[in-house]
């Protein structure tokens, strides 16, 4: 079946530097990937919408400049954490649709900043 | 704007039935889609409602009323595994590729 795999699944990093999370489709092509944080116990948010070959698109309140995402290749998506604060502390997730209306998520990168 | 409604916990018997609850506000209505998330772990897809009545997946159920903005999760036989963040979602109105999740509803099961 479909699979979307992330990496890392965890990382932890100083404040002030950047961090990259990589999310790949396994077994499909996904002209479209979305990026997600979730905080404790809440649900998950929308970030961007990632489009293979042009730039993502931002929800408000994203700070474009932040969160650098990359989608280079009809498999690979990657979302930059750049100068890391520890309020950027969350959980990511991504996400891609592989067939009809079922969207598959990675298995999440937990990224603690220090 | 879009909104979704869920109840925040539930809790229920092991072996019992629960039915999760979400009402939606939305202009433009693609479906409902329902996830099971367990802690730690990301959301895993359960069931889809793009019409109304019921559609059954083993153990799991759901529920649409279009005419009344309202649909739900029905578990039946529940199991300790059960236990997770249970997720109503729909399209987003202005761009139908995007999902926008409600609150979540976290069910607890006691033996």
């Amino acid at each position: 079946g479909a699979v979307v795999s992330q990496h890392p699944s965890w990382v932890i990093c100083k404040s002030g530097t950047s961090v990259k999370i990589e999310c790949r489709s396994l077994d499909f092509q996904a002209t479209t990937m979305f990026w997600y944080r979730q905080f404790p116990k809440q649900s998950l948010m929308l970030m961007a919408t990632s489009n293979e070959g042009s730039k993502a698109t931002y929800e408000q309140g994203v700070e474009k400049d932040k969160f650098l995402i990359n989608h280079a290749s009809l498999t690979l998506s990657t979302l930059t954490v750049t100068s890391a604060h520890p309020e950027d502390s969350s959980f990511y997730i991504c996400s891609a649709y592989y067939y009809g209306d079922t969207q598959y998520f990675g298995p999440g990168t937990r990224l603690t900043v220090l | 704007g879009q909104s979704l409604e869920q109840p925040s916990e539930v809790t229920a018997v092991e072996g019992a039935i629960v039915q999760i609850n979400c009402t939606y506000q939305t202009s433009g209505f693609y479906g409902l889609s329902w996830y099971q998330q367990h802690d730690g772990g990301a959301p895993t897809f359960l069931s889809y409602n793009a019409l109304d009545g019921l559609e059954e997946t083993g153990r799991f159920s759901s529920f649409l009323s279009r005419s009344d903005s309202y649909g739900y999760l029905l578990l039946q036989e529940l199991q300790m595994k059960d236990s997770a963040s249970y997720f109503c979602a729909v399209r987003d109105q202005s761009s139908a590729s995007k999902i926008i999740f409600g609150s979540g509803t976290r069910l607890s099961i006691r033996p």
